[in-house]
């Protein structure tokens, strides 16, 4: 079936410094790729969203970069900060029965160390 | 507030007592779905629901089994737990065709002894 990979499972960057999160996706015909942040105790929440039309998308220091050639995308985060610490989850869309669905990667634990 | 709610936020319970998780959103969303979440295995969705009365299986249903009555509510129900369903849930909406940010509830740990 299809699946998402995601790279690295942990990711300990020191405050300050990047961090970049990595996916790869198998299905061609996907066109939309969120990023979820779950922290402790919560629910993941969408933090930046990319479609298949776009290459590049920037929110203050979160982007997300999309190359749809080699089917992945990654999150790059600038100048972390220990509120930046929490699970980073990866989807991208596919069509499920009479809808699209998503089809998540297995998660990035990032700390920061201040 | 927006929000998508969960109750309970933890159970521990023993095989083969059915059981009931209530979800329940307060957004008008058409869509609802049901996600587990294991340590290497990201969310997978169980079932998910498009609108009242239609419902459909995700990628990992069995054991389990939903019903979509009223737009709000989305329950996820266990007729018969066995300890590989121990698990942390969540349910999640988004508001429908062509909308694709999905709202997550504050999750469910389940514990199946």
């Amino acid at each position: 079936g299809e699946n998402v990979e995601q790279h690295p499972s942990t990711l300990s960057v020191q405050e300050g410094d990047s961090a970049v999160i990595k996916c790869t996706y198998s299905d061609s015909a996907s066109n939309y790729f969120p990023w979820y942040k779950q922290e402790l105790g919560k629910g993941p929440q969408l933090i930046i969203d990319i479609r298949s039309n776009v290459g590049e998308k920037k929110d203050q220091r979160i982007a997300v970069t999309l190359n749809k050639t080699a089917k992945h995308f990654s999150l790059h985060i600038t100048e972390t900060q220990p509120e930046d610490s929490a699970v980073y989850f990866c989807a991208a869309s596919i069509r499920g029965g009479a809808t699209n669905k998503l089809i998540f990667g297995t998660g990035t634990l990032l700390a920061v160390q201040p | 507030e927006a929000q998508v709610t969960q109750n309970p936020r933890y159970l521990i319970t023993v095989t083969g007592k059915k059981l009931t998780v209530t979800c329940s959103q307060n957004m008008n969303h058409e869509y609802m779905s049901w996600y587990r979440q294991d340590p290497g295995l990201g969310l997978r969705q169980i079932y998910y629901s498009m609108n009242v009365e239609v419902t459909d299986k995700g990628d990992v249903p069995e054991g389990y089994k939903v019903s979509r009555k009223e737009k709000r509510n989305f329950p996820l129900i266990l007729e018969s737990p066995s300890p590989n369903q121990t698990s942390l849930y969540f349910c999640a909406s988004r508001a429908g065709r062509g909308y694709n940010e999905q709202f997550f509830g504050p999750g469910t740990r389940l514990t199946v002894l």
